[in-house]
């Protein structure tokens, strides 16, 4: 089982629509949770650290559920610049990250 | 700060070539990190160090070497190149827990 899972999509939504998509972990003892943003041929940059009681920021929502070992990321009022693919990342203890194979979004006008 | 800059950019390599992929960070993170990734895959970890001096093996180490002589850099050495290494390379930083800070990038192409 791979330690981290992702629906690829792409997900295709209209400019203003809500998308949502989860991730899996396998490890029980993770210990820290991210959402990275990768745009075509580009870095993966940090969005958001995901926190136990689930954090906002702005447009993006995430949320940890432990128990059954995902975390989630929703984004609201889609913006064409959110087109990207999005990579749930999972830490295994402080120095090392899993990375999932991302899921893409693509926003349409 | 420029962060975590990477050189070269792009590289054609035949095969059997070899090559080093240089790395380096002014943000004097303790560990840094390499990954590749192959097209419509997640990043998959190469080599990672700890601190200058301490380096260890990630997930797919075969065919490449690390050195981390000073906190600053980390290069990345392809001995031997084959197709199968043809990806983009990515460094990386970071502190203690905390976010990773990644490079632009190396396209490697092996003919």
């Amino acid at each position: 089982r791979k330690e981290v899972e992702q629906d690829p999509g792409p997900f295709n939504v209209p400019e203003g629509a809500t998308v949502a998509f989860n991730c899996t972990y396998s490890n029980s003892a993770s210990q820290s949770f991210f959402w990275y943003r990768q745009d075509c041929r580009k870095e993966p940059k940090l969005l958001m650290s995901v926190y136990s009681s689930g954090n906002e920021d702005g447009r993006f929502t995430a949320q940890l559920n432990r128990a059954s070992q995902y975390i989630s990321l929703l984004i609201r009022d889609s913006k064409l610049s959110d087109s990207a693919t999005y990579l749930c990342v999972v830490t295994p203890n402080d120095y090392k990250l899993s990375f999932g194979a991302g899921t893409t979004v693509t926003v349409r006008a | 700060n420029a962060g975590v800059t990477q050189t070269p950019k792009f590289r054609i390599l035949k095969i059997g070539q070899s090559m080093t992929l240089q790395c380096a960070q002014d943000m004097n993170h303790n560990y840094m990190y390499w990954y590749r990734q192959d097209p419509g895959m997640g990043l998959k970890l190469i080599y990672y160090s700890v601190g200058a001096g301490i380096t260890d093996k990630g997930e797919v180490p075969n065919g490449y070497n690390v050195s981390r002589s000073t906190t600053e850099d980390f290069p990345l050495r392809l001995e031997l190149a084959a197709p199968s290494q043809t990806s983009v390379y990515f460094c990386a930083s970071s502190g203690r827990g905390g976010e990773q800070f990644f490079g632009p990038g190396t396209r490697l192409t092996v003919l």
